[in-house]
């Protein structure tokens, strides 16, 4: 699996988009991209992933650059229910393996 | 949806005890996931289960840990003895194997502290 990089704490004003970075340029054509985060003292949730389109739901939106080397979480109007660790993970679809390997990720802080 | 549910949320126990966590997935996944979280060494993956069945333990530190799936709705995690370097926050979590997607519904974890 492709390996990512992350900055390690980012911060983000209550109410401002909070734009989170993720390096994967060793990423390879059938490797997806997924984020979780995990809030304090709870157990990760799954936030979004994608393949190579930009991605949105309810929670957050997904942009991956053409290249696919990078991509990039943005929470539109972060709150401070947004503070926690922010986990990029790529991974292969495969039916019979689906473990995930969580990196270090991004602690983001939302300051009121 | 009750989610995954973990039980002990806490446990304290003595070094050479043994213990066991124990785990219910979400009703109809088919895949279930052990994870240990440290401070040192982050979260990581233990073992994971497809239709009750271990596909992956390489991530069982050594012998005392041991992990079974007797049915769909139930799993357990076992440590014995107990050293306190086992202690760590564990996560249970639980997908639809088949989807195509990584989607990880993860439990509250069971905090365990070995003295």
């Amino acid at each position: 699996d492709a390996k990512t990089t992350q900055p390690p704490s980012m911060d983000c004003a209550e109410g401002r988009a909070a734009n989170l970075p993720c390096n994967h340029s060793t990423i390879s054509g059938n490797e997806y991209v997924y984020w979780y985060r995990q809030i304090h003292s709870q157990g990760p949730q799954y936030i979004i992933h994608g393949l190579k389109n930009n991605e949105t739901n309810e929670m957050a939106s997904l942009i991956i650059t053409e290249d696919r080397k990078s991509s990039t979480l943005i929470l539109p109007h972060a709150t401070l229910r947004d503070t926690a660790v922010y986990y990029c993970i790529v991974r292969v679809e495969q039916t019979g393996a689906n473990n995930l390997f969580f990196g270090t990720g991004t602690r983001l802080t939302v300051i009121p | 949806d009750a989610g995954v549910i973990q039980s002990p949320r806490h446990e304290v126990t003595e070094m050479g005890q043994e213990v066991t966590l124990r785990c219910k997935p979400i009703s109809g996944h088919n895949s279930l996931f052990w994870y240990r979280q440290t401070m040192m060494r982050g979260l990581e993956l233990l073992i994971y289960f497809n239709n009750n069945v271990p596909i992956d333990d390489s991530g069982m530190p050594e012998d005392r840990f041991s992990a079974k799936m007797p049915n769909a709705s139930f799993s357990t995690l076992k440590i014995q003895p107990s050293e306190p370097r086992d202690s760590a926050v564990y996560f249970c979590a639980s997908s639809l194997r088949g989807t195509g997607g990584y989607e990880q519904y993860f439990g509250p974890g069971t905090r365990l502290t070995v003295t």
